[in-house]
């Protein structure tokens, strides 16, 4: 298992400015995921980030808007940029278990609320 | 690409009791995984139960048991002697070679004491 740290837990935030989350993991993990969870929904993939290269961008989410960062095997941040009030959801960071048992394993999660 | 259906929204269950909650999936992918989450009101996503496609033994973890029917592409968990500790929301997954996961939209279960 890897245990995940999230910062913030939750903010609440101002319609246009940007906020950046912070994910720590334990232990060292190639690669590491950005879920989005909007209220009352399911999880939807934002990007896959590998360390030493870029984000992998999922269908209707673009870098400009999701910028992220992977500076080493156990960090990584996601800012979600310029917000509105459809931003507001719950931001998660997820990794792969080292069994090769393709389970993932999640952070607390970010909440963001935008006004 | 993989689709994953929960048609119950909410199910509920009297503490002690037995309840099963439905998934279907759809994948072109040959190996795969299949994994039911709990997210109880913390948000944090808590692993319950996996499934290796290719194992035709259904997994049990405790309380917790699936229903694995390859060839319907169903994949219901069953929670036997249902505790309060067991409301959550509860989503189905599936998952190939690349961890990628994709979710079912979640069923919202409460236990009834």
């Amino acid at each position: 298992s890897a245990v995940i740290s999230q910062k913030p837990s939750r903010d609440i935030c101002q319609r246009g400015t940007s906020l950046t989350i912070q994910c720590q993991v334990d232990s060292q993990v190639t690669m590491m995921f950005w879920y989005r969870q909007q209220p009352g929904q399911s999880l939807t993939l934002i990007a896959t980030a590998n360390q030493g290269s870029e984000a992998t961008y999922e269908s209707g989410f673009v870098i400009d808007k999701f910028p992220i960062s992977r500076p080493n095997l156990t960090f990584s941040t996601l800012t979600v940029s310029n917000m509105s009030p459809e931003d507001s959801s719950i931001y998660l960071c997820s990794v792969v278990g080292t069994g090769g048992t393709g389970e993932l394993f999640f952070g607390e999660g970010s909440r963001l609320t935008v006004l | 690409a993989q689709t994953v259906t929960q048609s119950q929204p909410e199910m509920s269950v009297q503490e002690a009791e037995t309840v099963t909650l439905s998934c279907t999936y759809d994948t072109s992918e040959s190996d795969y995984y299949l994994f039911w989450y709990k997210q109880p009101p913390s948000r944090q996503m808590i692993l319950v139960i996996r499934q290796e496609a290719y194992k035709q033994q259904n997994a049990t973890e405790n309380r917790f048991s699936v229903n694995f029917q390859k060839a319907a592409k169903s994949f219901s968990l069953k929670i036997s002697d249902s505790q309060l500790g067991d409301a959550a929301m509860y989503f189905c997954a599936s998952g190939a070679g690349s961890y990628q996961l994709t979710f079912g939209k979640g069923t919202k279960l409460s236990v009834i004491p």
